[in-house]
């Protein structure tokens, strides 16, 4: 059921922006991409969507491919509070795919 | 905290009781979602309702497994009979009914099976 693939684990130095890779290339011409992410014993959290054009939140920015078969999340200027599971997700019909997402280690 | 609230954040029970969850969405939404999550794994989709209606299951689940909405705005979940496998954090969403629009998540059940 999963339609999108993230490396498993990634570091960024504290300060340095953060960019996570999502590589969804089944993706249809209608079908937005969502990123969030889950800091332990918490739910997930609702960071930023798009269809096709870029995005950029207080949160983060998300640039996407113009053929909409990848796409990226960037944290400008990563804090240690940043360090979470980040989840990129096709929406199919109603449901959300979450796969198991990308840990992200902000270093000191 | 206007945010989607579940009750109650633990919950402990031993194997063959019956256990339920209560969600509250943001005052507003209209459709609200649960999701089951396990150990190193991604929430996973179990139903979700469009007002009071239940529109759509997983086939995770199973006929243990109960949930509702009566009027439209809070939500529970019942789980009979439970086992082991059931051990899992419960996840309460809602959004708005546009349906490109995010889900808001709670902060999860966790359920512990003795």
């Amino acid at each position: 059921d999963a339609k999108t693939t993230q490396p498993p684990s990634m570091d960024c130095a504290e300060g340095r922006a953060a960019n996570l890779p999502c590589n969804h290339s089944t993706i249809s011409g209608n079908e937005y991409v969502y990123w969030y992410r889950q800091i332990h014993s918490q739910g997930p959290q609702y960071i930023i969507h798009g269809l096709k054009n870029n995005e950029t939140n207080e949160m983060a920015s998300l640039i996407i491919t113009e053929d909409r078969k990848s796409s990226t999340l960037i944290l400008p200027h990563a804090t240690l509070r940043d360090t979470a599971v980040y989840y990129c997700i096709v929406r199919s019909g109603n449901q959300f795919y979450f796969g198991t997402g990308t840990s992200l280690t902000v270093i000191p | 905290d206007t945010g989607v609230s579940q009750d109650p954040r633990h919950k402990i029970t031993k194997r063959g009781q019956n256990v339920t969850f209560r969600c509250d969405p943001i005052s507003e939404h209209n459709r609200l979602y649960w999701y089951r999550q396990t150990l190193g794994q991604g929430p996973e989709f179990l139903t979700y309702f469009q007002n009071e209606a239940q529109l759509e299951k997983s086939r995770l689940l199973s006929d243990r497994f109960s949930a509702e909405r009566p009027k439209g705005s809070f939500s529970t979940l019942e789980i009979q009979r439970t086992e082991q496998g059931d051990s899992a954090m419960y996840l309460c969403a809602s959004s708005l009914f546009d349906s490109n629009q995010p889900q808001h998540f709670g902060d999860g059940t966790r359920l512990s099976i003795l």
